[in-house]
């Protein structure tokens, strides 16, 4: 199985800052990789995929760049409505597997 | 749009069979994959396995001994079971649409809101 190690695990920010997410692959898997956001008691929701493609409806604060083996989730102008769990994914063989989690919150 | 919606039992005994049914609206079964994803209390993502409206699967290894998937093309629905259960399983489960979108790339979207399983006597 290819393992999602995300970094940090959680972080707190102001609003306005911004804030950068790590996830790291345990072998390359090009740009095989999905970014979800779950705020508290619902279901994630797909932020990013491919890498860096902004799904439709998602504001053009968030941001994904990487290849490979390293990727990163970039807020721009954190939020209040940004606080949640994120999440990385990869897709590029089976099983699917994710990311620990990053909780982010407001300072 | 697309709108999945999770049921079933909320409290299994330990050692019987969880059974899960996904209801889709807004389009057909018939034209994607499916997939399950389950979260313990607190804890990470973990992916089940996807099921195509042909029935033809994919199981995550960790699992597989022990899921079963089915599709019911005629009530636009699909299905887990997952037998032999422990306090272990024990989880939200999510069913979500698994999409093949640009450069080949896999992503699950939307999801049901969730529905928890407990595995208690």
């Amino acid at each position: 199985d290819i393992q999602m190690t995300q970094s940090p695990s959680s972080l707190s920010a102001s609003v306005g800052d911004r804030v950068t997410i790590t996830c790291r692959a345990s072998q390359g898997i090009s740009s095989y990789l999905n970014w979800y956001q779950q705020k508290p008691g619902k279901a994630p929701k797909l932020l990013i995929y491919a890498a860096s493609s902004l799904q439709s409806g998602v504001p053009s604060r968030f941001s994904g760049s990487g290849s490979g083996t390293d990727f990163t989730l970039t807020i721009n102008s954190l939020q209040p409505e940004d606080v949640a769990t994120y999440y990385c994914q990869q897709s590029y063989s089976s099983p699917r597997t994710f990311g620990q989690g990053t909780k982010v919150e407001i300072k | 749009q697309v709108q999945l919606q999770e049921s079933g039992p909320g409290l299994v005994k330990p050692s019987e069979t969880l059974s899960l049914t996904c209801t889709v609206s807004g389009d057909s079964i018939s034209t994607y994959y499916w997939t399950w994803i389950r979260q313990p209390p607190g804890k990470g993502l973990e992916w089940i396995g996807y099921i195509y409206y042909s029935g033809s699967t994919n199981y995550n290894p960790s699992l597989k001994s022990r899921v079963t998937m089915s599709v019911d093309t005629s009530k636009n629905q699909f299905s887990l079971k997952l037998k032999s259960v422990t306090a272990a399983d024990t989880a939200v489960y999510f069913c979500a649409r698994d999409l093949l979108g640009t450069a080949k790339v896999w992503w699950f979207d939307p999801w049901g809101q969730g529905t928890l399983v407990t595995v208690s006597s």
